[in-house]
């Protein structure tokens, strides 16, 4: 298995709070990956990491942002939580963007 | 978004039947991935697919790259319970992968 944690692994917030979601590699890959997964849609990128401090948009990047200070870990922030944002988050990373190893997810309940 | 259309959507079948599920899209693309999600986990790349008209296998499970690049196909032969969980196809493109909708597959032992 790949060496990939997310932290926490459930979270349980109110509307308006802050969250800070955590993806750690012990891989030393390039890219990372964050993505949501809900019924009905799969999973949906909503930011990626190309390198350290390199970073991009996906197609669900409204109110969320990312920061990647060094290689092993990407942070996932949303600045102010909405119910919308109830999902189960996935972190991934990979040597090449193909074959992507995917972290054990963070369900995150936004009341 | 380019967007891929993944069938079926759910899938309820008897232990020992053969499974087959396909992905497709408006647009070519240069590889096809199939990942599995168990319950309660990440998704695990399954097989990965990079010609028109490959064929490749990874024990009961064969995946083809449609001749036309536009879609592709899982077969799961003699399906087991471990088989349980959500199949997703997904293509590449600019340092992205791009997921089908999922085909959830439920096994009656």
């Amino acid at each position: 298995d790949a060496g990939i944690t997310q932290s926490p692994r459930h979270k349980v917030t109110e509307t308006g709070t802050p969250v800070t979601l955590r993806c750690h590699q012990t891989e030393n890959h390039r890219y990372m990956y964050w993505y949501r997964q809900d019924p009905g849609h799969g999973l949906r990128l909503i930011h990626y990491s190309y390198g350290v401090k390199d970073t991009d948009k996906g197609e669900v990047s409204d109110g969320y942002s990312v920061s990647r200070s060094k290689t092993e870990d990407f942070l996932l922030t949303l600045e102010s939580a909405t119910s919308s944002q109830t999902s189960v988050y996935f972190c991934a990373i990979a040597r090449g963007f193909e074959t992507q190893y995917f972290g054990p997810g963070t369900r995150l309940l936004v009341l | 978004g380019q967007q891929l259309n993944q069938s079926p959507q759910s899938m309820f079948i008897q232990e020992g039947e053969d499974v087959s599920m396909n992905c497709t899209s408006s647009s070519i693309f240069n590889t096809w991935l199939w990942y599995k999600q168990d319950p309660g986990e990440g998704p695990v790349l399954l097989i990965a697919l990079y010609k028109a008209g490959e064929l490749t296998s990874n024990g009961r499970l064969t995946a083809q790259f449609g001749i036309t690049r536009k879609d592709s196909f899982l077969n799961i032969s003699a399906s087991i319970p471990s088989d349980v969980g959500i199949y997703f196809c997904a293509r590449e493109g600019a340092q992205k992968l791009v997921f089908g909708q999922g085909t959830r597959l439920t096994i009656n032992p």
